[in-house]
């Protein structure tokens, strides 16, 4: 099945930081990608949507300038938290479909980066 | 808005017994997915259900949807330990985004 890898697996960074986390397709094209937030014990809640080759679109009561997203290939984004704070630490989860099965594809998650914020 | 609801939120049951986990959603689609999620992992796909009257079965997993009833079901058959994790299901919204129940905890005690 398609493979979705996210790096790093594990984050600790101290406040004020910026924290980097990549999610690629290894053997699909994605135009488009999802960004995920799970706190401990719930669901996972939508962040962003991010689209190749264009800025990404947000759900309502997440900060554009907190969450960066770039989409610059067909196989990487990018989410990067700026100036972070404990209340930031989560799980973030990514996601992909692939393009050429747009009708009936399922998403392929990465395997989610834990972050720590101290 | 699309809302999914799953029940029950926590299920706590012994190796070898039989039960359902529902799956009940709010407006119109008819792709349902089933994923696992183990403590501290990312999510597992289960089942893809595309249609109504979609029926799959893993193992002692079986996953169905109705559309007109807006209800897919997630039935366990006679639970081994190996089986407890968080089972979600997501409903797509369109434009490809994924709505997401709040998950069922499962614990199979032996």
């Amino acid at each position: 099945g398609a493979v979705v890898s996210q790096h790093p697996s594990r984050v600790i960074c101290k406040s004020g930081t910026s924290v980097k986390i990549e999610c690629r397709s290894l053997d699909f094209q994605a135009t488009t990608m999802f960004w995920y937030r799970q706190f401990p014990k719930q669901s996972l809640m939508l962040m962003a949507t991010s689209n190749e080759g264009s800025k990404a679109t947000y759900e309502q009561g997440v900060e554009k300038d907190k969450f960066l997203i770039n989409h610059a290939s067909l196989t990487l984004s990018t989410l990067t938290v700026t100036s972070a704070h404990p209340e930031d630490s989560s799980f973030y989860i990514c996601s992909a479909r692939d393009v050429q099965f747009r009708m009936n594809t399922e998403a392929f998650f990465g395997q989610g980066t834990r972050l720590t914020v101290v | 808005e699309l809302k999914v609801e799953q029940n029950p939120l926590f299920l706590s049951m012994q190796e070898g017994k039989n039960y359902t986990i529902y799956c009940n959603y709010s407006t119109t689609s008819d792709r349902l997915y089933w994923y696992r999620q183990d403590p501290g992992k990312s999510l597992e796909s289960l089942f893809v259900l595309l249609s109504n009257g979609a029926v799959k079965q893993e193992g002692r997993l079986m996953a169905s949807l109705d559309t007109k009833a807006r209800l897919s079901t997630l039935h366990i058959t006679a639970a081994v330990h190996d089986l407890s994790a968080t089972y979600f299901c997501a409903v797509d919204q369109g434009a490809q985004k994924l709505v997401f129940g709040q998950g069922t905890r499962l614990t199979i005690n032996p």
